[in-house]
């Protein structure tokens, strides 16, 4: 079946630690997109990517870092730049006017 | 500046009690708009989408509809597992990167 991975479901991170965050798809589809979603807030934009070897900023971009060097793939990194960085991130892609979520991967700092 | 306002925060039904849950937009042009269902630690799930006023689309007991200003979900004869949280997102005409930009949500308990 086709769909958007996001591995790992949960991630812990130490002060000063970078960590990076998975999301695979086999949709084909060429956009994909990271959000973060905080408790009682909408998602927000962090990175997104129209083709391979190609991205942009979102509103939240500070903190973060992304790569493109396939089109099934998009791994964003939470550095140790980004000062709260315990969220719920999720990644999604896009065809057309349809964007399809991966289950999330809940990143808390210790 | 683009905005989309989702009301009520949350709604508590009882099981079989029809009711409807709205989406305010505010954008330069609609390209469209876009309802997903969020279960807790999960990914948004897409539901439909909408492009144009009028247009209307079913899929079991939802129902969502659209005109120039707003959206909204009906629920028909809920089911407490309709409970989650249901998001509302719209694209922009304007926008040159294809970002949906979403709603708070709302939080819909289906009680038995």
């Amino acid at each position: 079946d086709g769909g958007i991975t996001q591995s790992p479901k949960y991630l812990f991170r130490k002060e000063g630690q970078n960590v990076t965050l998975s999301c695979e798809q086999n949709l084909n589809h060429d956009a994909m997109y990271w959000y973060r979603q905080d408790p009682g807030q909408g998602l927000r934009l962090i990175y997104y990517s129209q083709i391979v070897n190609d991205f942009q900023k979102g509103d939240i971009a500070e903190g973060y870092s992304v790569s493109r060097e396939k089109k099934e793939s998009f791994p964003l990194t939470v550095t140790s730049a980004q000062k709260n960085p315990t969220a719920f991130y999720l990644c999604a892609c896009r065809r057309n006017t349809e964007a399809f979520f991966g289950q999330g991967t809940r990143l808390t700092v210790v | 500046e683009d905005q989309v306002t989702q009301s009520p925060e949350a709604l508590r039904l009882q099981e079989g009690e029809s009711s409807s849950l709205n989406c305010s937009y505010t954008v330069s042009g609609l390209r469209g708009l876009f309802w997903y269902r969020q279960d807790p630690g999960k990914g948004p799930e897409f539901l439909f989408t909408l492009y144009s006023a009028g247009e209307e689309k079913e899929k079991e007991r939802l129902k969502a509809t659209l005109t120039k200003k707003e959206s909204f979900l009906h629920i028909t004869a809920p089911k407490p597992e309709d409970s989650a949280t249901y998001l509302c997102a719209v694209q922009d005409l304007g926008g040159s990167q294809g970002n949906l930009i979403f709603g708070k949500g709302t939080k819909l308990s289906v009680k038995p």
